[in-house]
């Protein structure tokens, strides 16, 4: 089945430096990724919607400045956050479907664990 | 606005007694409901896709089945290692492949 890859899997980081995600798609191609932040006890909240060579399209109310995402091939997708703040401390999941099957499932990486001290 | 309610939010069983969750959704044109199961620390792993009223999807202990306001999640005779946050997710018709996801089932399955 489709693998997503996701590193680092915990990072623990000081406020105002930048934590750089990043997403793989191992055995196949994505066009477009999808990025969450999911909290304790929470459901997942979709952040950004990552497309292969153009800009992210962000959900209301993520600052675009700030989660920086860049998808410059058809299986790797990053999400950077700059100058961070322990408020950002979260769970961050990345996921993709194959190429070409709009209603497929989405496959998510196994997260990233930002403790921002 | 599309809307994925989950219940209850928390479930405890003993080893072999079944049980049902629930995922009441709202949604406009439903494309597909999704079924994951997460472990703690860990993304999501997919179960189940259902497209359409009546249709039923299985996979060893775990049953789906959909109607056109909620779908249940049936586990029958669950062990331990069933134990995990069981999240329902709907993509609705022209979402541009979004998914809006419930707040999760936590199942614990007690020996």
């Amino acid at each position: 089945g489709a693998v997503v890859s996701q590193h680092p899997s915990r990072v623990i980081c000081k406020s105002g430096t930048s934590v750089k995600i990043e997403c793989r798609s191992l055995d196949f191609q994505a066009t477009t990724m999808f990025w969450y932040r999911q909290f304790p006890k929470q459901s997942l909240m979709l952040m950004a919607t990552s497309n292969e060579g153009s800009k992210a399209t962000y959900e209301q109310g993520v600052e675009k400045d700030k989660f920086l995402i860049n998808h410059a091939s058809l299986t790797l997708s990053t999400l950077t956050v700059t100058s961070a703040h322990p408020e950002d401390s979260s769970f961050y999941i990345c996921s993709a479907r194959e190429l070409d099957r709009g209603d497929s499932p989405l496959h998510f990486g196994n997260g990233t664990r930002l403790t921002v001290t | 606005e599309d809307q994925v309610t989950q219940s209850p939010e928390a479930l405890r069983l003993q080893e072999g007694e079944s049980s049902s969750l629930n995922c009441s959704y709202t949604v406009s044109g439903l494309r597909g409901l999704f079924w994951y199961r997460q472990d703690p620390g860990k993304g999501p792993e997919f179960l189940f896709t259902l497209y359409s009223a009546g249709e039923e999807k299985e996979k060893e202990r775990l049953k789906a089945t959909l109607t056109k306001k909620e779908s249940f999640l049936h586990i029958t005779a669950p062990k331990p290692e069933d134990s995990a946050t069981y999240l329902c997710a709907v993509q609705a018709s022209g979402s541009a492949r979004q998914l809006t996801f419930g707040s999760g089932t936590q199942l614990t399955v007690l020996p």
